[in-house]
């Protein structure tokens, strides 16, 4: 069955680095998602792109947050500055359809763990 | 309010035992609604959709209210592998936006 891969599946940086977490959606999927879960807490959404463009973000997602498709394949979300509460499991999903109204579910990565210093 | 809400539990339950998870969402312009289940560090896995209908996958039953804004689901005859957290997902209006509710955690025991 085809996946969503995540890379890497660990990241340790330095707080104000950059990072660039990386996703491989399901190949005829068309629209993308990132999540994110502190340790202990809920899953929250933070955006969804379709098209080479953001459709809908959340509060969470301010200037420091960016995403990308550079290509065909991959799916990137870019923290500028991190700041230690980034620290966090970072969730992308794909879905191959229109989400709206027809009951399709999202297929997730198995995440990558992201440990600010 | 919430936007999705559910008890947190945690339900300890025996072997064979039946256990029902309830979730209410506060957006009434919601349209989709799922179950997921999520294991220790683990990504969610989608265990179900939710239809107006009701709907039923072998031992797991899901329904549906959207007059009250409530989203059921219920286990029969629990497996220990059932253990894991129990998340009540919702999508707004065109699906670009996903709320996950803090989940139910699960344990059986044998």
């Amino acid at each position: 069955e085809p996946e969503v891969t995540q890379t890497p599946s660990h990241q340790v940086t330095q707080m104000g680095q950059e990072v660039i977490l990386r996703c491989v959606p399901i190949s005829n999927h068309l629209y993308f998602y990132w999540y994110r879960q502190i340790l202990g807490q809920k899953v929250e959404f933070l955006v969804s792109f379709y098209n080479n463009e953001i459709s809908e973000k959340s509060e969470i997602f301010d200037d420091q947050f960016s995403v990308e498709r550079p290509d065909g394949s991959n799916f990137t979300l870019k923290i500028r500055s991190t700041k230690l509460e980034d620290s966090a499991m970072y969730f992308c999903a794909s879905t191959p359809t229109t989400p709206s109204g027809s009951n399709q579910p999202q297929h997730f990565g198995d995440g990558t763990r992201l440990s600010i210093l | 309010r919430k936007e999705v809400e559910q008890d947190p539990g945690p339900f300890n339950v025996p072997e064979g035992a039946t256990v029902a998870f309830n979730c209410t969402y506060s957006n009434s312009a919601s349209q989709s609604f799922f179950w997921y289940r999520q294991d220790c560090r683990k990504e969610p896995k989608l265990l179900m959709s939710v239809y107006s209908s009701g709907n039923e996958d072998g031992r797991f039953t899901a329904q549906l209210n959207r007059a009250s804004q409530y989203i059921s689901l219920l286990i029969r005859d629990s497996k220990l592998s059932d253990s894991a957290t129990y998340l009540c997902v919702v999508s707004n209006t065109g699906g670009f936006k996903t709320i996950f509710g803090a989940g139910t955690r699960l344990f059986v025991k044998a």
